[in-house]
């Protein structure tokens, strides 16, 4: 079954540190693939995308995400964090050429950045 | 606000009632998911309808579980005879065939 990874439970950064989350997938097809955030007490919000293309994609607040096929893996990554940085964060995988539509999430990454 | 709206956002009851939660989706998404969150975890996939067919539901929903979608515009999940494992955050979301999930707010039930 296809299933979605992410490593890292729980992160701590000071302000200005860099931060990258990592995100694996079980799928060998074509996907579509995402980070949604969580900010404490609203609903989940889309940072950015991957359909295809560049596989350096960029998002909101300045974070980014390079998509490595071989490694089936999609880290999202910000060179300096702030303290309104403070989430969850959740990766996930549409495997559309399976013949599915549903989207599978990670765990999710608690971050929590210090002032 | 023309985005995706559950009701209510909070629901709490007791062990065997049925409770039954309505998500309005933003007006021109044909698909429509439906998630389940709890503490600690990511949104786990319940099923997902396109317009008023539902396509495909997870082998974790129970018979206790039901959605509709009538007229491929609301959706409302039902959930009969309520256990305490049932208590969790029912997210719904919605999307054109671009991809890209729209959620809702979430219904946070609490099964005493």
């Amino acid at each position: 079954a296809q299933s979605v990874s992410q490593h890292n439970h729980h992160v701590i950064l000071s302000e200005a540190a860099s931060l990258e989350l990592g995100c694996n997938y079980s799928y060998g097809g074509t996907v579509n693939l995402f980070w949604y955030v969580q900010y404490p007490g609203q609903h989940l919000q889309l940072l950015l995308k991957y359909f295809s293309g560049d596989p350096l994609v960029k998002g909101i607040k300045g974070f980014e995400a390079e998509f490595i096929k071989s490694k089936f893996s999609f880290n999202l990554r910000k060179p300096s964090v702030q303290w309104s940085d403070t989430a969850e964060y959740f990766c996930a995988v549409n495997p559309y050429t399976s013949g599915t539509y549903k989207y599978i999430f990670g765990t999710g990454t608690r971050l929590k950045v210090l002032a | 606000d023309t985005g995706v709206s559950q009701n209510p956002r909070h629901k709490i009851t007791k062990r065997g009632q049925n409770v039954t939660f309505r998500c309005d989706p933003i007006s021109e998404h044909n698909r429509l998911y439906w998630y389940r969150q709890t503490l600690g975890q990511g949104p786990e996939f319940l099923t997902y309808f396109q317009n008023e067919a539902q396509l495909e539901k997870s082998r974790l929903l129970s018979d206790r579980f039901s959605a509709e979608r009538p007229k491929g515009s609301f959706s409302t999940l039902e959930i009969q005879r309520t256990e305490q494992g049932d208590s969790a955050m029912y997210l719904c979301a919605s999307t054109t065939s671009t991809g890209e999930l729209f959620f809702g707010e979430g219904s946070r039930l609490t099964v005493l």
